[in-house]
């Protein structure tokens, strides 16, 4: 049971313009989201995060957006740049039930491609 | 800056071998992980250990086990690798003291195949 999609598996963008990766999630649970970025043969890398208090989280060219009610959360790249291809990842975390168990939950990734 | 590191980038096994997949971080970090990651399934977590000598499955344990004897040391055993073992594994750490409430600083990697 995937509790966090990334329901496009890739995505295409002209440098300059916006990209916008999408995530949905299905647990009430979650309340705080993050955005991982991962090139090639590197591990991922931490980009932006949110938590469910916020409906925004601006960080230079990039913004997260959530939408609780929808269970749905965004990232907008504004303006794109061709460095900005990898593989984005988001990722969800409960702090109920304490302690150990707030596990992070990845989506399976969407392969960003911002074309020169 | 946080610093994971990997014993080994690329490593091949053969079916039935057991193998060792060594992580070190260098934050004093209480919490470290294990992921795998294979096309179209994201990331997965195998184990994490939010202490020394403590850890906990994740939600892909079998086949897998895990030691923390040291606080910057997290070792990922396969006791008898598969070939369907084969995958990409990630190591991560974070110092939040209640879970992975904090971004995770990921390893470089190790892309094991068992043949």
């Amino acid at each position: 049971d995937q509790q966090v999609k990334q329901n496009s598996p890739s995505l295409s963008v002209q440098e300059g313009r916006i990209s916008i990766l999408n995530c949905d999630y299905t647990n009430s649970m979650f309340d705080y989201f993050l955005w991982y970025k991962k090139y090639p043969a590197e591990g991922p890398t931490f980009l932006i995060s949110i938590s469910s208090i916020k409906d925004k989280n601006e960080d230079g060219r990039f913004t997260v957006f959530l939408n609780k009610s929808a269970k749905h959360l965004s990232l907008h790249i504004v303006p794109s740049q061709p460095g900005d291809s990898a593989v984005y990842f988001c990722a969800a975390s409960s702090s109920f039930g304490g302690g150990a168990t707030n596990k992070l939950i990845f989506g399976t990734g969407t392969l960003l491609a911002v074309q020169p | 800056d946080v610093k994971v590191t990997q014993s080994s980038r690329y490593l091949v096994k053969r079916t039935g071998e057991k193998v060792f997949l060594e992580c070190v971080q260098d934050m004093d970090h209480e919490n470290m992980f294990w992921y795998r990651q294979d096309p179209g399934l994201g990331l997965r977590l195998i184990y994490f250990s939010y202490d020394v000598k403590m850890k906990e499955k994740g939600d892909i344990p079998e086949g897998y086990s895990v030691s923390r004897e040291k606080k910057e040391r997290f070792s990922l055993i396969l006791e008898s690798a598969s070939t369907n073992q084969t995958s990409m594994y990630l190591c991560a750490s974070n110092g939040a003291s209640w879970g992975p409430r904090d971004e995770q600083y990921f390893g470089p990697g190790t892309r094991l195949t068992v043949t």
